[in-house]
């Protein structure tokens, strides 16, 4: 299994380019997430999907759009980048939303590392 | 009170040496507690969860202190690939999972 992975690895926008960062997970996972991670800032929730047809705002989603695919996919859109937005963007699943004990348990995918000029 | 605090550190202790980390938390009704751990660069990668009773995994044990409302994170017989930001997690009062900002750890030869 690769578990949770992520397209691209390196990205580099000017500003006001768009671009959909791709994520997928093969463990048959109900629920999926976006986090953005920054120096000092930790890992911040951007959207996230509960099961498939479901998506939620979390802490930061200003500036991105996500579309749950199908269960295996979860995609986030940046439609207007802006040098805010320069991050690495990690995506995690997890067996389930606030079910509560292990099925909590979230894992990542690699991480893609974008800057914007 | 902050959801979830860790001390960032740096934690600099020579091999062999036992650390402790603690993760202080604002809800005190979350059923679920995770460490993780995050090499430079990579993924953040589970640790071990925290259970009620406490567990223990090799050299690794995660504690749940209810009362005083954190989690502990101890590392007996430090070794150099012990070096890494350690990262707790839990749910949070509205219900969504919280990261810690995380504890950076440095274990000198």
């Amino acid at each position: 299994n690769a578990g949770v992975t992520q397209t691209p690895k390196f990205q580099v926008l000017k500003t006001g380019q768009s671009m959909t960062l791709q994520c997928a997970q093969d463990m048959n996972h109900n629920s999926m997430y976006w986090y953005r991670q920054d120096p000092g800032m930790g890992l911040r929730l951007i959207y996230y999907s509960a099961s498939e047809g479901t998506t939620d705002k979390g802490e930061v989603p200003n500036g991105y759009n996500v579309s749950r695919l199908n269960k295996r996919e979860f995609s986030l859109r940046l439609e207007s980048a802006a040098p805010s937005q320069t991050s690495v963007y990690f995506c995690a699943s997890s067996e389930a939303h606030r079910a509560g004990g292990v099925t909590d348990t979230q894992y990542f995918g690699p991480g893609t590392r974008l800057t914007v000029l | 009170r902050k959801e979830v605090e860790q001390d960032p550190g740096p934690f600099n202790v020579p091999e062999g040496a036992t650390v402790a980390f603690n993760c202080t938390y604002s809800n005190s009704a979350s059923q679920s507690f995770f460490w993780y751990r995050q090499d430079c660069r990579k993924e953040p990668k589970l640790l071990m969860s925290v259970y009620s009773s406490g567990n223990e995994d090799g050299r690794f044990t995660a504690q749940l202190n209810r009362a005083s409302q954190y989690i502990s994170l101890l590392i007996r017989d430090s070794k150099l690939s012990d070096s890494a930001t350690y990262l707790c997690l839990y749910r949070g009062s509205q219900g969504n999972l919280i990261f810690g900002k995380g504890t950076k750890l440095s274990v000198k030869p």
